[in-house]
């Protein structure tokens, strides 16, 4: 959905590297989310934020932080890359006067070496 | 944890074939929705059914919601090999709640 973008698309990186992936949209949406998706384990909620100046944590929010730099931004970060964070990252968004039907990214893909 | 959990977890059928896909849950919803993904690419709304919902079509897609048994089916009449894809229930559960999706269950459908 051209309407989410995410940069970088692909981003392999080495252990201890901090890392940021970041998340734009133009929907006009006040709530943004990331989500990791792994093999065999569905996507999970790392953060979430239902307006700037808002942040909370998902389930596995652990080696990850986020900014809400914006309304239409939403940018998160490795401190520390493990390998374990090799996963496909999704940024998503919805309008909190909807039924939170969620618009995704096309997803970025990070590889931890 | 996950709240949805959908079956089979695989699938794959003849084109022209309908396919048949369930959602289990556990708590309480607000409503639940349907979404796909093709493969390595971003989840893409397809349906929503709310609580008070029993059924509800959109194009080839129909889905129902029996919230006794805590349950939900996706039905795709007249599959495509374009269906092919994987398709994963998430469960809203309030106003300020977040989405909790299932596994996902991947569709293949041969041409």
């Amino acid at each position: 959905d051209a309407d989410v973008t995410q940069t970088p698309r692909n981003r392999i990186t080495k252990t201890g590297k901090r890392i940021m992936l970041e998340c734009s949209q133009t929907k006009g949406h006040d709530r943004m989310y990331w989500y990791r998706q792994d093999p065999g384990l569905g996507l999970r909620l790392i953060y979430y934020s239902f307006d700037v100046k808002d942040i909370n944590k998902g389930e596995i929010s652990d080696g990850y932080s986020v900014s809400r730099q914006a309304q239409a931004k939403f940018s998160l970060s490795l401190e520390s890359a493990i390998p374990n964070q090799t996963a496909l990252y999704f940024c998503a968004t919805s309008y909190s006067g909807s039924h939170n039907e969620q618009f995704f990214g096309p997803g970025t893909r990070l590889t931890v070496l | 944890s996950q709240q949805g959990e959908e079956d089979p977890q695989a699938l794959s059928i003849q084109e022209g074939e309908n396919a048949t896909m369930n959602c289990s849950y556990k708590t309480s919803i607000n409503n639940l929705q349907w979404y796909r993904q093709n493969s390595g690419r971003g989840l893409v709304h397809l349906i929503l059914i709310r609580s008070n919902e029993r059924e509800k079509h959109s194009g080839r897609l129909r889905v129902t919601l029996d919230t006794s048994k805590k349950s939900s089916s996706l039905l795709i009449t007249a599959s495509r090999a374009a269906d092919t894809a994987s398709y994963f229930c998430a469960t809203h559960t309030g106003a300020n709640s977040k989405l909790t999706f299932g596994k996902g269950i991947t569709l293949s459908v041969r041409p």
